[in-house]
Parts: C-alpha cells; structure tokens; sequence
C-alpha cells in the first residue's frame, strides 16, 4: 500500500517569498509516480509537477520545483517568488509504476499568499 | 481540447433518489478515474477504468455506487439510493499512459448535495 503525509495544515507565506511544502511518502514498490496538484477555491484539481522514483534529476516546472530525496522519502515542492495567485491547497500524490494508475493523495497544505 | 468534462456541476438531491454523475475523458486517454472528496477522508479512489474495463473497484463505497464505461468517450457513476453521506464533490480523471506526461488531467467536479 502507498501512503502519502503532509503534516502541514496550512502556511502563511509573504508575496514574493519562496516557500517548501512538505511531503513525505511511503511504499514498497520499485518504480512509482510523485505528483504535486494545486486546487484553488473555485474546486479545480491543477497538475504542477512530477517525478519518477529514476529520474536523477529533480523535476522542475517554470516556478515550481521538486525536491527529490529517494533515502528520506520526500518530495517537497518549492515556489519561488511565490504569488497571491498561489494561494490554495496543495496535494501531494504518488501512484505505481509511472503514474498511470491510481493516485493515493495526502491530506493537503493551505497555503495562503500574504500581500 | 476540452478537457475531462463532468456533468452536472452541481446536483441536489433527496435522500433515497437515485443520482447519475458523468464524466467525458480526453480523447486518446486510456486511463479513467473516479474521486470523491470530502473534508473527513480527502481525496479517494473509487475505480478507475483501463480502456474501458473496470481494473479496481475497491474504493467504491458499497454495493449503491456502480460505475460503467460503455465506450471509450462516455462513463457514468451511479449512486441508488443516494444517502446524505454520498455527499461530496466527486472528481472524475484521465490518463494517457503513452504520452510525455503521466498525469491525470481532472475534471471541474461534481459537488453533490444529499439532502
């Protein structure tokens, strides 16, 4: 079984600051999938950023990237020059294999953009 | 391309009525999933289709939820009778396991009210 924790609830974040959210997994397979969606108020889900458990380099995505630590299991995402249009909540998922198949979400993180 | 279109965006709904969600995936996904959200659990599976064939149901509440996909453009999630604990905003997805990117793309939702 796969696990995902955020152990945090929310954040206040200055505008224009960086910021790391935290994500920390759990599996026993091989090959597997990590994935950060942003979910603003109006409900949507939004893809930001992915990572193969292989892949060497850490994922990057214009101001979004991916801390890949395989030995500790995280994935942290970090925002730079974060913007008031970054404020909402933040899931951590991961899925087997590549991600094709079934996404196992953490519980989230608001973050909420300080003008 | 559109996107994964869901209908309706919104239903209400008296307890032991029966309730249809739908959901049109990208075309060329292979992959189709069916969230639900809510504050208690988050974010869960409920079944997820591999073109067009049921491949885990475990997620799904009980014996009132059915999902069908009769064709590649076109699934249903039923619920009957519907409870108020079916309440939630229910995310369909898609996936193309042989594209660039692995992740699912979301649909806007639909947020169910069992009254």
């Amino acid at each position: 079984a796969q696990k995902i924790t955020q152990t945090q609830p929310g954040m206040f974040v200055q505008e224009k600051e960086a910021v790391t959210l935290d994500c920390t997994y759990d599996t026993s397979d091989q090959s597997y999938g990590l994935f950060w969606y942003k979910q603003p108020s109006s409900g949507e889900m939004i893809f930001l950023i992915y990572q193969g458990s292989y892949d060497e380099q850490n994922a990057t995505e214009g101001r979004y990237s991916l801390n890949f630590q395989k030995a500790r299991k995280s994935a942290n995402l970090v925002i730079s020059a974060s913007q008031l249009g970054d404020s909402a909540m933040y899931f951590c998922a991961m899925s087997p294999r590549r991600g094709n198949e079934k996404l196992t979400f953490g519980t989230g993180t608001r973050l909420t953009i300080i003008p | 391309d559109a996107g994964v279109i869901q209908s309706p965006r919104h239903e209400v709904t008296e307890m032991g009525q029966e309730v249809t969600l739908r959901c049109k995936p990208i075309s060329g996904h292979d992959y189709l999933f069916w969230y639900r959200q809510t504050m208690m659990r988050g974010l869960e599976l409920l079944i997820y289709f591999n073109n067009n064939v049921p491949i885990d149901d475990s997620g799904m509440p009980e014996d009132r939820f059915s999902a069908k996909m009769p064709n590649a453009s076109f699934s249903t999630l039923k619920i009957q009778p519907s409870e108020p604990r079916d309440s939630a905003v229910y995310f369909c997805a898609s996936s193309n396991p042989t594209g660039a990117n692995t992740e699912a793309f979301f649909g806007q939702g639909t947020r169910l009210t069992v009254v």
